[in-house]
């Protein structure tokens, strides 16, 4: 079954501070997909990104960025230069099996 | 453009009550699915559905059911209502199966007394 792990539970900058959020999966499937997803106070879920296996590419979209290393398991995520609005909690599910599998999240506060 | 639509966003039960939590999407995807998320806990699967007629469960099925007439709506069905129910529930929508990407309905923040 998949599994992630977002060690991280909470972490606190100050804005125009850098953050990286740590993400571990776990996998037995050769084709897997991941994802991140941003909740912010108001509760929704937002879309971030989705990574397929086969494309590690680094992925840059404004001030955040993704970091997908199949060797470590790991698919991290940067937001350069934060702002108070990126306070919220990110999560990094992983498909497989029909479902997202979700790990417990990073909340992250931005300090003005 | 709605995308998913929950309703309603909060809502007390007392213990033994059944209600329907009701979840639409305007945008004909196949793939629904509630999730239910506790603090600390991230989200959990609740029931999942891979189009009109066809349902299964999730993670953490016990005590709710689900059905799926129509590919534009998904409601979620609590029996008998017990505090360890208390949650935020998510409705989610995607085109196909949950490796593309996922539309959240707003959440229903459900509190059993």
């Amino acid at each position: 079954a998949q599994k992630v792990t977002q060690a991280q539970t909470e972490i606190s900058v100050v804005e125009k501070e850098d953050v990286t959020l740590d993400c571990v999966y776990e996998t037995r499937d050769t084709t897997y997909y991941l994802f991140w997803y941003k909740q912010p106070p108001s509760g929704e879920l937002v879309f971030l990104i989705r990574r397929n296996s086969f494309d590690e590419q680094n992925e840059i979209s404004g001030r955040y960025s993704w970091n997908f290393q199949k060797s470590t398991s790991s698919f991290n995520f940067t937001i350069t230069a934060s702002q108070v609005v990126d306070s919220a909690v990110y999560f990094c599910p992983t498909y497989g099996n029909n479902r997202l599998a979700f790990g417990k999240g990073n909340q992250v506060v931005v300090i003005p | 453009n709605a995308g998913v639509t929950q309703t309603p966003k909060f809502q007390v039960l007392k213990t033994g009550q059944s209600m329907t939590l009701q979840c639409a999407q305007d945008m004909n995807h196949e793939y629904m699915s509630w999730y239910r998320q506790d603090p600390g806990m991230g989200l959990r699967l609740i029931h999942y559905s891979v189009g009109a007629g066809i349902t299964d469960q999730g993670e953490v099925p016990n005590g709710y059911n689900v059905s799926r007439s129509t590919t534009e709506d998904f409601p979620l069905r609590l029996l008998s209502a017990a505090p360890s129910q208390t949650s935020v529930y998510f409705c989610a929508s995607s085109v196909t199966r949950m490796n593309t990407e996922a539309f959240f309905g707003q959440g229903t923040r459900l509190t059993v007394v």
